[in-house]
């Protein structure tokens, strides 16, 4: 059991060019989510889905589009990076019992540089 | 809309002294509460969490009391290690939904 994976551990974009954060977990979670962590901000919601075929937008949605095709995947894409895309992003997930969700499982991350 | 407020770092102590992390929070309903920490070069783990008023979260010798009249969740810990040293944050969910909404994040550096 892997839990949540992220690839790449690192990038480094130049600006304009395009990329896609994998995110995978094999815990048959329904719920899926993208967070950007900055310096003295915490981490913000980016998209999220709460199944295959659904999902929407969080706080800081501008600039990633996101897709869920299958359970265990939830890719996010930069279409054209800018410098202030340069942060951490995490991954995370959760299952939901009796109309609750339970804790949010994260990701190792990954870093990502916008030249 | 909900917002989540804790004491910014660094906070540097002796081991085995005492920790207390403030967080405060502004929510429309009567969120659930979590802190979870993040080691170095790591990914979020869920320290512990409280979900109505009074709850108490403990784990690991940390404690979190859900205070609804002060809209406080202060975390606590009676001796810290070096093995404490790590960022830690507060957050809170609305029960209607699964959205986190994240404090800045404090980091406790713990000294030998």
């Amino acid at each position: 059991n892997a839990g949540v994976t992220q690839t790449p551990k690192f990038q480094v974009l130049k600006t304009g060019q395009s990329m896609t954060l994998q995110c995978a977990q094999d815990m048959n979670h329904e719920y899926m989510s993208w967070y950007r962590q900055d310096p003295g901000m915490g981490l913000r919601l980016i998209h999220y889905s709460v199944g295959a075929g659904i999902t929407d937008q969080g706080e800081v949605p501008n600039g990633y589009n996101v897709s869920r095709s299958t359970t265990e995947d939830f890719p996010l894409r930069l279409l054209s990076a800018a410098p202030s895309q340069t942060s951490v992003y995490f991954c995370a997930s959760s299952y939901s019992a009796r109309g609750y969700y339970n804790e949010q499982f994260f990701g190792p991350g990954t870093r990502l540089t916008v030249l | 809309g909900d917002s989540v407020t804790q004491m910014e770092g660094p906070v540097t102590l002796s081991e085995e002294a005492f920790l207390t992390i403030n967080c405060t929070y502004t929510a429309t309903g009567y969120p659930s509460l979590f802190w979870y920490v993040q080691y170095p070069g790591e990914g979020l783990q869920l320290l512990l969490k409280a979900t109505k008023a009074d709850d108490k979260g403990s784990n690991k010798g940390f404690e979190a009391t859900y205070r609804k009249e002060t809209t406080s969740f202060h975390l606590e810990k009676g001796s810290v290690q070096v093995s404490d040293s790590a960022v830690y944050f507060c957050a809170l969910r609305e029960n209607a939904g699964n959205m986190l909404t994240f404090g800045g994040g404090t980091r406790l550096m713990v000294k030998p």
